[in-house]
């Protein structure tokens, strides 16, 4: 299968402060990229979507300004958590997917913690 | 809009015994791709087994099967020979295809338990 590298694995960060997490796809070409956020004991939820070079697609009650995502390359995408507050601490996974893609791979995701 | 269920948030079964899981999901489409994927404690997401729609016949990865009925929107898993290390989270997935959009719906989660 495809190799996907997130990183950082596991991040604490004071509030108010920014976070960047970093996904990158090893062996492929992202053409496009979802991060989903998990709570605890919860589904993955798609927070956005984006494609190489262009703006990112954001899902409703997902702020745009708070969770920036720059897609420049096809190998590489990063989720910044901008102004992080303890309700932001999640698990974030990154999915890139190739063109024609008929599955998905998923980064091993970030626990962030906001204290 | 897809939506993907899965009415069993808890499940546990024996070792060595067979659990089935359940999952249903609504989609106008036709063409699409359905997966069951494995959470453990490291949260790490591993895809269990993958199912094509427009094939008839269930697809099958060793202890793991699937019951997938197109026309009733059911994409079961069946564990059979239940291990310590099936003890996980599973998730249902709904795919549509790359063009259009290649999105992932995830069902609510099933606990899954295997006892000793």
């Amino acid at each position: 299968g495809a190799v996907v590298s997130q990183h950082p694995s596991w991040v604490i960060c004071k509030s108010g402060t920014s976070v960047k997490i970093e996904c990158r796809s090893l062996d492929f070409q992202a053409t496009t990229m979802f991060w989903y956020r998990q709570f605890p004991k919860q589904s993955l939820m798609l927070m956005a979507t984006s494609n190489e070079g262009s703006k990112a697609t954001y899902e409703q009650g997902v702020e745009k300004d708070k969770f920036l995502i720059n897609h420049a390359s096809l190998t590489l995408s990063t989720l910044t958590v901008t102004s992080a507050h303890p309700e932001d601490s999640s698990f974030y996974i990154c999915t890139p997917l190739s063109q024609g893609a008929t599955e998905a791979f998923f980064g091993q995701g970030t626990r962030l913690t906001v204290v | 809009a897809q939506t993907v269920t899965q009415s069993q948030p808890e499940m546990s079964v024996q070792e060595a015994e067979t659990v089935t899981l359940s999952c249903t999901y609504d989609t106008s489409e036709n063409n699409y791709y359905l997966f069951w994927y494995k959470q453990p404690p490291s949260r790490q997401m591993i895809l269990v087994i993958r199912q094509e729609a427009y094939k008839q016949q269930n697809a099958t990865e060793n202890r793991f099967s699937v019951n997938f009925q197109k026309a009733a929107k059911s994409f079961s898993l069946k564990i059979s020979d239940s291990q310590l290390g099936d003890t996980a989270m599973y998730f249902c997935a709904f795919m549509k295809p790359y063009n259009q959009g290649g999105k992932l719906i995830f069902g609510q989660g099933t606990e899954l338990s295997v006892k000793p």
